[in-house]
């Protein structure tokens, strides 16, 4: 595997399920993130991970839970969620220098999750 | 919010150059701008960032003005599929606010 794989490419999950996103990196990256991209809507970053640590929530409802065990993985784990929550998500690395956050490097993107909330 | 204004759309004859222009009219000093495109149905995928000077690639060009306040990407010479959405964007380190972004169409 190269670059930033994603599984399942696609999900149906009922609004009572619990099931988890997954995003593997071969990059040797060190930082990982989690967008979400709604229909009509821009792309929206959810989480960042530098170094294994979250370092930027932005304001997402605790259904979405986010873990980086490692800096090559990345799940995205999901309960109770909404048919709203229905979107593609999409996960990216990049390689970053502290301090956290400050560097301008390229982010590498997954093909994405299509989740569809029923 | 994403703090660049795009045209919705552009339409490009194949061979020829294709200038998608970018305003940023409130970007700060260490801010850069960023170019990224998603061909339907994929991830981004990372085309050039600059702070002021003018940057080549083998995808692509950016120029950004003296002031800093917009930008142009150039795609030298647009095939089919360089048919996708190009977002410019405006940001401080490794959290990207994507916009609505430009809907390029390459025609034969």
């Amino acid at each position: 595997e190269t670059g930033v794989t994603q599984t399942p490419r696609h999900l149906v999950m009922g609004m009572t399920n619990k099931k988890s996103l997954k995003c593997e990196q071969h990059l040797g990256h060190n930082a990982m993130y989690w967008y979400k991209q709604s229909a009509k809507k821009p792309l929206e970053l959810m989480f960042v991970y530098n170094f294994k640590e979250q370092t930027e929530n932005n304001s997402v409802p605790s259904r979405f839970s986010p873990e980086c065990p490692n800096s090559s993985h990345l799940f995205l784990h999901l309960h109770t969620l909404q048919p709203e929550d229905s979107a593609l998500y999409l996960c990216a690395s990049s390689q970053e220098e502290p301090p956290w956050g400050s560097s301008y490097n390229e982010q590498f993107f997954g093909p994405g999750t299509r989740l569809t909330v029923l | 919010d994403a703090k660049t204004t795009q045209p919705p759309s552009m339409d490009c004859a194949e061979g020829r150059a294709a200038n998608l222009p970018c305003n940023h009219s409130t970007i700060s000093g260490n801010e850069y701008v960023y170019w990224y495109r998603q061909i339907h149905s994929q991830g981004p995928q990372y085309i050039i960032h600059g702070l002021k000077n003018n940057e080549t690639n083998e995808m692509a060009s950016l120029i950004i003005t003296e002031d800093r306040k917009s930008s142009t990407l150039i795609l030298p010479h647009a095939t089919l599929r360089d048919t996708a959405v190009y977002y410019c964007i405006v940001s401080y380190g490794n959290k990207l606010v994507f916009g609505a972004g430009t809907i390029l169409r390459v025609k034969s």
